[in-house]
C-alpha cells in the first residue's frame, strides 16, 4: 500500500531554513501530486504548495510565495519542503499528502514538528 | 481563495447518537469535497471524498451528502473511536486547496 515517510522533527533558530523530507512508497512517485500542509498548534490546516514530479509542475499558496521552496527527487521518490527566514509563528506539524488522481489526498505522512525558538 | 465554514466549531455527544457536521464554501464546489478525520497526535485520515463516496473501509456509519455551497458529514452511530476531530476540504480550486475550520467531536 502506498506509504509516505517523513523526515523527524527539527529545532530551529529564527531566521534560519529548515527543510523536511517525504518518501513515498507503494505508488506511482512521479504521476501523483504531492502537496505539503501545515498545522499550527490548536489551529486548522493550511495548505503550503504542492509538486507533481512527472511534470516538474510546482504551485504556492500566495501567503508562502518566495519563501518555501517544494522540490522532488524521482530517483528516490522523495519530495521535499524547505522553510527559509523561520519565525516563531512557522511552529508547526508540517505534513505531506498525496494527491489522488481526482485531486483530495488519499494518503498522508506522519507529520514533522518544527519548533522555531531563540 | 474559496473560503471553508465549518460548523459546529465543537459538539459533545453520546455513544449511538446520530450527530452531522456541516461545512458551506463561499462559492459553488460542484461535490469536489473531501471529508477528513484526526486523532490527537496522528495525522488526518481520509473519509469521504467526492462529497458522497466512502472511502474504501471506511464504517458504513459514516456518509456524505450535499450539493453546490452546502455538505454535511453524517455519523449514523457514534462509537467510542469516533471521537476525534473532522475537517471538510475543497479541492475544486485545485492546485489551490482549503480547508475548514474543523469540528472537535468530544463526548458528553
Amino acid at each position: 500500500q502506498v506509504q509516505l515517510v517523513q523526515s523527524g522533527a527539527e529545532v530551529k533558530k529564527p531566521g534560519s531554513s529548515v527543510k523536511v523530507s517525504c518518501k513515498t512508497s507503494g505508488g506511482t512517485f512521479s504521476s501523483n501530486g504531492i502537496t505539503w500542509v501545515r498545522q499550527a498548534p490548536g489551529q486548522e490546516f493550511e495548505w503550503m504548495g504542492g509538486i507533481i514530479p512527472m511534470f516538474d509542475t510546482i504551485n504556492y499558496a500566495q501567503k508562502f510565495q518566495g519563501r518555501v521552496t517544494i522540490t522532488a527527487d524521482k530517483s528516490t521518490s522523495t519530495a521535499y519542503l524547505e522553510v527559509s527566514s523561520l519565525r516563531s509563528e512557522d511552529t508547526a506539524v508540517y505534513y505531506c499528502a498525496r494527491v489522488n488522481e481526482d485531486y483530495y489526498f488519499d494518503n498522508w505522512g506522519q507529520g514533522t514538528l518544527v519548533t522555531v525558538s531563540s | 481563495d474559496i473560503q471553508m465554514t465549518q460548523s459546529p466549531s465543537s459538539l459533545s455527544a453520546s455513544i449511538g447518537d446520530r450527530v452531522t457536521v456541516t461545512c458551506r464554501a463561499s462559492q459553488g464546489i460542484t461535490y469536489s469535497l473531501a471529508w477528513y478525520q484526526q486523532k490527537p497526535g496522528r495525522a488526518p485520515k481520509l473519509l469521504v471524498y467526492d462529497a458522497t463516496r466512502l472511502e474504501s473501509g471506511v464504517p458504513s456509519r459514516f456518509s456524505g451528502s450535499g450539493s453546490g455551497t452546502d455538505y454535511t458529514l453524517t455519523i449514523s452511530s457514534l462509537q467510542p473511536e469516533d471521537f476525534a476531530t473532522y475537517y471538510c476540504q475543497q479541492y475544486y480550486s485545485t492546485p489551490v486547496y482549503t480547508f475548514g475550520q474543523g469540528t472537535k467531536l468530544e463526548i458528553k
